[in-house]
This record gives structure tokens, sequence and C-alpha cells, in this order.
């Protein structure tokens, strides 16, 4: 199966400053990743995600990278801000068609914005 | 936007009690649903995938018997814990996968269900 693997495990940025987080995935048939934030106690929330046939993908302050070849995704933050703190957790989808399209996530990453 | 819905938010029973937990997807339909058990400061672990109107799928290691699921319509899931015990303890969230033409859905979550067994 899928195997995600995410670091840093830990990220601590002073607010303004940029924060990247960075997964890898072992299955070249997985064509779609997602990214989820996490606040204590809360659902996971997509916040922003990307397709194979992409490259990079943008929405304000947050972005997306995907090379298919290298197998690896990252997720972009600029001008961080305290409310950005939270746990951000990537994921792979396997192929859907003779699989279930499961999500496979990483470990995750806590992120903290020091103001 | 896309909002998933689950009841109840905590649980907290005796050990050997059934526990019932619902998902709905509330404006869009559902063909797939998955349920996860999240531990502490951990990423989520897949325990079974549902088609509505099939059995689900369970992921190895997850006892079927114990967790029962039912994915009776394009917009609920439920998943019994039966006769839970202070192990099965957890935060158990649901997620249900938009049905989009042509592609594959993004997947939305739950506000998760923190079960307690005493």
């Amino acid at each position: 199966g899928e195997n995600v693997e995410q670091h840093p495990s830990t990220l601590s940025v002073q607010e303004g400053d940029s924060a990247v987080i960075k997964c890898t995935y072992s299955d070249s048939a997985s064509n779609y990743f997602p990214w989820y934030k996490q606040e204590l106690g809360k659902r996971p929330q997509l916040i922003i995600d990307i397709r194979s046939n992409v490259g990079e993908k943008k929405d304000q302050r947050i972005a997306v990278t995907l090379n298919k070849t290298a197998k690896h995704f990252s997720l972009h933050i600029t001008e961080t801000q305290p409310e950005d703190s939270a746990v951000y957790f990537c994921a792979a989808r396997e192929r859907q068609g003779s699989t279930l399209g499961r999500l496979y996530f990483g470990r995750g990453t806590q992120l903290t914005v020091w103001p | 936007g896309a909002v998933v819905s689950q009841h109840p938010s905590r649980v907290i029973c005796k050990s050997g009690t059934s526990v019932k937990i619902e998902c709905r997807s509330l404006d869009f339909q559902a063909t797939t649903m998955f349920w996860y058990r999240q531990f502490p400061k951990q990423s989520l672990m897949l325990m079974a995938t549902s088609n509505e109107g099939s059995k689900a799928t369970y992921e190895q290691g997850v006892e079927k018997d114990k967790f029962l699921i039912n994915h009776a319509s394009l917009t609920l899931s439920t998943l019994t814990v039966t006769s839970a015990h202070p192990e099965d303890s957890s935060f158990y969230i649901c997620s249900a996968r938009e049905r989009q033409s042509g592609v594959t859905g993004p997947q939305h979550f739950g506000d998760g269900t923190r079960l307690s067994i005493l």
C-alpha cells in the first residue's frame, strides 16, 4: 500500500515568516494530494489540494507544489499568522478504480507561529 | 461548502455498552464514507471504507464484528462500537467523499466523537 512520510514533525516560526512542510509518497499511481489543518480537538479541515496533472496550486497565502517524478509534494504558507498554528497533515490518495481511493496520511506537523 | 455532521460529539459510558455514532453529509451526496480513529498527537488511522448499499471494507487489524458499519443512504453512515471496553476509548472521525462528475471528489471530515469507556 501507499506510504506517506512527512517532515518536520514540529515547526516553529515567527509571525510573518514562511513555513514549508514536505511529504513524500511511495505509490506512483497515487493521483490526488490534499492538505488538512487540524486544530486541537477539532476536525481536520481541507485547506488545499492538488491533482497529479498539476505541478503547483496557490490559494492566497497557501501554495502546494508537486513533483511526480520525485514523488514529493510540499505545503508553503507565507506571511504566517498566529492563527495558522495547528497540526497539518498531508495525504496521498490511491488511484480509484481497482482500489477504494483511500487517503493515506502523513504523521502530521505541529506548526507554531509566535507573535 | 461541504459539511459533514457527526453525532454525538462526546460519549462517556460503562464498559460493555454499545455505542452508535452517526455521520451525515448535509449538502452533498457521498457514495463513499470513511471511518478513522485518532490517538492523541497521532495521525488518522483508517478503520474502514463504506460504500452506499454494500458491505464495508475493513483495514487489516480492525475487527468487523467489533466495529459495525452501516451505510444505508448516500448521506448517512453509522459506526457502532459493540461491547466497548476501555481500550476502545479514542477519537473517532468520519469522512465523506463528495460525489463529483468525472473526477473523484475531495474528502470532508466530521467533527469527531470522543469516546471514553469507564
